[in-house]
């Protein structure tokens, strides 16, 4: 199975709180991350959350991290059609000396009006 | 701005016919990777380069080759392209390698194989 998984589709309505989850494998991962792709463009780092910690708040953005379950989401408060992108989860397990992120396969957010 | 770039934006070759996709960086970083990215599948990683120490991943293809003759350039070579390797080509930079590494992506090039 895959090392990191999504659910490929989450769809919302303006104004809602979008909450995308993910489940990851690699429990000595340092950091997990969460990027967002929008149509035509490159993956762009959302935010991230250190392993020794539950929870991250940056603005609208809420990432919870549950260890025990490797359990990692992201919640968007008062979602906006410009949320509308792909959402991708990352793990970084050391391997080698490097930390090179493992993605999941992108949830896609689509926030109706 | 700094940045990372890809050319070209698409890219159309014919079954067996070698392309070569390139990726520029501004950003001075010492890490670059070459991802391949299927529709509604995961990025996944092929190679990259640590300064000018080449990292192949155990699964990419012999097919797929990659160069970085400076610190700003990078290329992708698929030698004998196939039907297969029709797929979103994402080119990525980071500072160095450590344990909170952000990956700065460009924006991509899209190859099909016909």
């Amino acid at each position: 199975g895959e090392d990191v998984e999504q659910s490929l589709f989450l769809s919302v309505r303006e104004g809602d709180s979008s909450v995308i989850n993910c489940t990851y494998t690699d429990s000595s991962s340092t950091y997990l991350y969460w990027y967002k792709q929008e149509p035509g463009a490159g993956l762009q780092l959302l935010t991230y959350i250190f392993s020794n910690m539950d929870m991250k708040q940056d603005q609208r953005l809420t990432v919870l991290l549950n260890k025990k379950d490797k359990h990692l989401s992201l919640r968007i408060a008062d979602t906006q059609t410009g949320d509308s992108a792909i959402y991708f989860c990352a793990e970084s397990p050391p391997s080698g000396g490097s930390y090179i992120p493992t993605f999941g396969r992108g949830t896609s957010l689509i926030v109706h009006p | 701005d700094a940045m990372v770039i890809q050319n070209p934006r698409y890219q159309v070759t014919q079954f067996g016919k070698p392309v070569t996709l390139s990726c520029s960086q501004t950003l001075n970083h010492n890490v670059m990777y070459w991802y391949q990215q299927k529709s509604s599948q995961a990025p996944k990683l092929l190679f990259h380069y640590y300064d000018k120490d080449f990292n192949n991943e155990a699964d990419t293809p012999d097919n797929f080759q990659s160069r970085r003759p400076n610190t700003s350039f990078c290329f992708l070579d698929i030698r004998s392209p196939g039907l297969g390797d029709t797929a979103m080509y994402l080119c990525a930079t980071s500072r160095d390698g450590g344990t909170n590494e952000k990956l700065f992506f460009g924006s991509g090039t899209q190859l099909s194989v016909l």
